[in-house]
């Protein structure tokens, strides 16, 4: 039974490149949420999907990132013209249910270097 | 505006010995709190959570009390082991998504 898992691992970017970060949930899980940690600093909350649906995109800066959970397929964030701003540790959790009392399965993030 | 606190960044015990992690909030509308696990290069491990109705949940060596009234719970570890060494970060559960402290790291030493 395969954990959440995040792809690519590290990823490397020059300023202005786009960045495509990748998650696949834990089998059977539909609801995936995004989360970005900066140097030393807690997680934050960017964006939480269900199939095909963005729910909550509260955390999401409003220029350059975007998140889609489609029917087939991992969930991925993309960000368009990173800037060295960006560099961060990417990290996906997934739910087998909606609402805060089910635990969230976190994968092994995506460490983002802008150059 | 942190929502989450967790003021103390760095935590040493002696192994065999408790460890008491501690976590504060402001938000009364959180409805349930959570402590994750964290080692370098690898996502936050799910430890121990705590609905906002109860004070203490325990499974094994970990215990998390929970003070509504003063906001405030804390997590403890008894007998802490070296491999309890990590980054601890203490959550709390608004809708849908959860607002993380930025962590406290323990050091077990044998």
């Amino acid at each position: 039974n395969a954990g959440v898992m995040q792809n690519p691992r590290h990823l490397v970017r020059r300023r202005g490149q786009e960045a495509r970060l990748r998650c696949s949930p834990m089998k059977g899980h539909s609801h995936v949420y995004w989360y970005r940690q900066l140097p030393e600093e807690g997680l934050k909350f960017m964006v939480y999907l269900q199939k095909e649906n963005i729910i909550d995109e509260s955390g999401m800066p409003k220029e350059r990132f975007s998140a889609e959970f489609p029917k087939e397929g991992p969930s991925i964030l993309r960000i368009q013209q990173v800037v060295r701003g960006d560099s961060a540790a990417y990290f996906c959790a997934s739910s087998p249910r909606r609402g805060g009392t089910d635990t969230q399965y976190f994968g092994p993030g995506t460490r983002l270097t802008v150059l | 505006d942190q929502q989450v606190k967790q003021n103390s960044p760095s935590l040493s015990v002696q192994e065999g010995r408790i460890s008491i992690l501690n976590c504060d909030y402001t938000n009364s509308m959180f409805d349930y709190f959570l402590w994750y696990k964290k080692y370098p290069a690898e996502g936050p491990t799910f430890l121990i959570s705590i609905s906002s109705i109860k004070d203490k949940n325990e499974d094994g060596r970990f215990t998390v009390f929970l003070n509504k009234s003063a906001k405030h719970l804390s997590l403890h570890i008894v007998p802490s082991q070296p491999g309890d060494s990590a980054v601890y970060f203490c959550a709390a559960s608004q809708s849908e998504k959860l607002v993380f402290g930025k962590g406290t790291k323990l050091t077990v030493n044998p």
